[in-house]
C-alpha cells in the first residue's frame, strides 16, 4: 500500500485557519469513511484528533474539524494557537483490510 | 483509564531477533483489535501489523511480512511482536495502539503506548 499524500508543511498566524489535505485513492480514502487524523508533538506519542472523517473524540477542541471529498480528506484547524504546532498524520482503512498513513505534515504557527 | 506499556526494545545486530511486548490495562483487552505502528528516527508513522480481538485475523505491512509475527495472550492482556531477521531499516520507535472499534479492526488508533526503541546496528 502506498502512503497517503500530505503536504510536508503548512503554516499560519495565530487566530488564522489552516487546512491540511490527505490524498489517496478509491482503494483507501475514497472507498471508506474510516479516515482519521493524529497530532504528534516532539517526543510524544500520537494523539487521535479526528476519526471517521469528521468525528472528534471527547476532549478534542472543536477548533479541529475534518471532511472528505472523493479521494481527498482534509483537516482544518481554526483559530490557530501556539499549542497546535505539531506534526499531523492522516490514516485510512484500505481494501487490503489494513490501514495506511500519510507522510505527515509539519504545522508551524508563525 | 486505558494504559498501554511497551517493553522489549534494545540494540540488536542485523539478522538477529527481538520480541516486543505491550501490556494493556483499563479496558476489556480481549474485545479489541491491537496494532503495532513504528516510527523511524525523524520520519513518519508506519503501520506494521494488526491482530483482531480473537486472534483469528492478522495482517502485516509488506515491509515486515515473513519476518515479523504478531500475537496476543488475552489471559495476560498482552500483545507481542516477534521480530526476526532484523534489518537496519527496522530501527524505529515501536508503538502499540488499540483499534477504536471492538470486535473489528478499522484502522483507527484511539490509544497509544509511549513506544519502545529498537535499534538494529552492527
Amino acid at each position: 500500500q502506498s502512503a497517503l499524500t500530505q503536504p510536508a508543511s503548512v503554516s499560519g498566524s495565530p487566530g488564522q485557519s489552516i487546512t491540511i489535505s490527505c490524498t489517496g485513492t478509491s482503494s483507501d480514502v475514497g472507498g471508506y469513511n474510516y479516515v482519521s487524523w493524529y497530532q504528534q508533538h516532539p517526543g510524544k506519542a500520537p494523539k487521535l484528533m479526528i476519526y471517521e472523517v469528521y468525528n472528534r473524540p471527547s476532549g478534542v477542541s472543536n477548533r479541529f474539524s475534518g471532511s472528505k471529498s472523493g479521494n481527498t480528506a482534509s483537516l482544518t484547524i481554526s483559530g490557530l494557537q501556539a499549542e497546535d504546532e505539531a506534526d499531523y498524520y492522516c490514516s485510512s482503512y484500505t481494501t487490503s483490510s489494513t490501514p495506511v498513513f500519510g507522510g505527515g505534515t509539519k504545522v508551524t504557527v508563525l | 483509564q486505558v494504559q498501554l506499556v511497551e517493553s522489549g526494545g534494545g540494540v540488536v545486530q542485523p539478522g538477529r531477533s527481538l520480541r516486543l511486548s505491550c501490556a494493556a490495562s483499563g479496558f476489556t483487552f480481549y474485545t479489541y483489535g491491537m496494532h503495532w505502528v513504528r516510527q523511524a528516527p525523524g520520519k513518519g508513522l508506519e503501520w506494521v501489523a494488526v491482530m483482531w480481538y480473537d486472534g483469528n485475523n492478522k495482517y502485516y505491512a509488506d515491509s515486515v511480512k515473513g519476518r515479523f509475527t504478531i500475537s496476543r495472550d488475552n489471559s495476560k492482556n498482552t500483545l507481542y511482536l516477534q521480530m526476526n531477521s532484523l534489518r537496519t531499516e527496522d530501527t524505529a520507535l515501536y508503538y502499540c495502539a488499540r483499534d477504536s472499534e471492538p470486535f473489528v479492526a478499522v484502522g483507527t488508533f484511539d490509544y497509544w503506548g509511549q513506544g519502545t526503541l529498537v535499534t538494529v546496528s552492527s
